[in-house]
């Protein structure tokens, strides 16, 4: 049964620093990229970074760019979120995703959907 | 960057009637990176529809995509008690960044 479980969650002051942990089990990790989305209280969902299958690449939205670090642990199947110089806008349920891609029949290009979702860890940032 | 809007915000429906939500793009977009996901409260979102129009696995078949350029449309056929939810569309170009909507929220009538 493919799974991903978010950790590390907490309230914590601003301009402090937290630590996010993704674990999956049921795929192999080192397979797949993977995302980190969140959700701000009574707002939407909105993407926050992506980390390539090896780690290679990284992708971040503008407003963390900085202050958060994407990572991963292939051989302890996790993957993380560092996150630097909190602020009060940070504050959301931070959910991991997995990345998978598929070709589009007869092109060379790709879908690349996150299929599989956990259920967040909630982050506040407040004094 | 591309924004999406989705309407209408909130839409109020009965079991067995069908829903019919909208997401409009700032500007064209390949349909190939348009996805819809289905979000209840403290659960993990759910992949419904990718390529604008393909339905992911396990997706039951009352749930359907289309549209093209700036206009998407996610359809359900017939509403059941679990489909009342919060509906995301979501675009990406060949690379990040990612963009979702704000989201439409189905309520039971």
């Amino acid at each position: 049964q493919v799974q991903l479980v978010e950790s590390g969650g907490g309230v914590v002051q601003p301009g402090r620093s937290l630590r996010l942990s993704c674990a999956v089990s049921g795929f192999t990790l080192n397979n797949y990229g993977m995302h980190w989305v969140r959700q701000a209280p009574d707002r939407g969902l909105e993407w926050v970074a992506l980390i390539w299958y090896d780690g290679s690449n990284k992708w971040y939205t503008e407003s963390v760019k900085g202050r958060f670090t994407i990572s991963r642990d292939n051989s302890k199947n996790t993957l993380f979120l560092e996150m630097n110089s909190l602020r009060a806008e940070d504050t959301a349920v931070y959910h991991c995703a997995r990345l998978v891609a598929a070709r589009v029949p007869g092109t060379i290009n790709y879908y690349y959907n996150m299929d599989v979702w956990g259920k967040g860890t909630t982050v506040t940032v407040s004094s | 960057e591309i924004v999406l809007t989705q309407s209408p915000g909130t839409l109020s429906l009965s079991p067995g009637e069908r829903a019919t939500l909208s997401c409009r793009a700032s500007q064209s977009l390949s349909s190939t990176y348009l996805a819809w996901y289905q979000h209840k409260p403290g659960q993990a979102p759910r992949l419904l529809i990718y390529g604008a129009s393909r339905r992911a696995t396990g997706i039951p078949d009352r749930f359907s995509g289309s549209g093209s350029g700036t206009d998407f449309t996610l359809t359900i056929s017939r509403m059941e008690p679990d489909d009342f939810a919060v509906y995301y569309c979501q675009h990406h170009g060949s690379s990040p960044p990612y963009t979702f909507g704000q989201g439409t929220k189905l309520e039971i009538k």
